[in-house]
């Protein structure tokens, strides 16, 4: 089966940049997803990359490489708000999704 | 407002009960899916439906069953539920499959007792 593999947690400062990274298997690969998940909450879409290159949408912005099975989600000026988790999901050849395990993003003052 | 809705909202169940989650959208999107979420565990698929009338498993579809009688309506059952099923439950859906956002609802938390 397919592995979607990102760090479990992490810890940034308010006013920070922080990068989360997830790396896939790259057979069959067909785009990757980004969602937030706060806690409690349902999943929300973040961005979608399909092609190799930075995807910026105001504070995130999100990274594909294919050839190298690497993507990461970039999140500027940190604001505590985004205590969340970050999951990231791989779309495969039957175009259904695989998700990682998801980031825990812990935001201090 | 436009959107998925999930009901119920919680639930806790007795082991050998049969339930269904229901969940309904409005958006006339084609696909819809069905996942359960375990801590320290990414989602994983119960089962989908590309377009109404049709249905298929995910990864873990054993003691699950799905319908889709129409666009809107995707209703989860769990025909003598088990312990192990506790879990969340997120009912999604997308304007296609592969390429489109999914759309979550608020998810049902249900306990197997």
């Amino acid at each position: 089966g397919q592995n979607i593999d990102q760090p479990t947690e992490m810890t940034a400062t308010e006013g920070a940049i922080v990068q989360i990274n997830c790396t896939y298997q790259t057979s069959g690969f067909n785009g990757l997803f980004w969602y937030q998940q706060h806690a409690g909450e349902a999943p929300t879409f973040l961005s979608y990359n399909v092609l190799d290159g930075l995807e910026e949408k105001g504070r995130f912005s999100s990274f594909l490489s294919r050839s190298k099975g690497y993507s990461y989600l970039l999140l500027k000026e940190l604001q505590m708000k985004d205590s969340a988790s970050y999951l990231c999901a791989e779309v495969d050849s039957n175009y259904q999704l695989i998700w990682g395990a998801g980031t825990k993003l812990i935001i201090k003052p | 407002i436009a959107g998925i809705t999930q009901a119920p909202t919680s639930q806790i169940l007795a082991a050998g009960r049969r339930m269904t989650l229901r969940c309904t959208q409005d958006m006339r999107h084609n696909a819809m899916y069905w996942y359960r979420q375990d801590l320290g565990l990414g989602l994983r698929l119960i089962h989908y439906s590309n377009t109404a009338g049709t249905t298929g498993k995910g990864e873990v579809p054993d003691g699950y069953s799905v319908s889709r009688a129409n666009t809107d309506d995707f209703p989860l059952t769990l025909a003598s539920a088990v312990p192990s099923q506790t879990s969340v439950y997120f009912c999604a859906s997308s304007a296609d499959s592969g390429h489109s956002p999914l759309h979550f609802g608020n998810g049902t938390r249900l306990t197997v007792t």
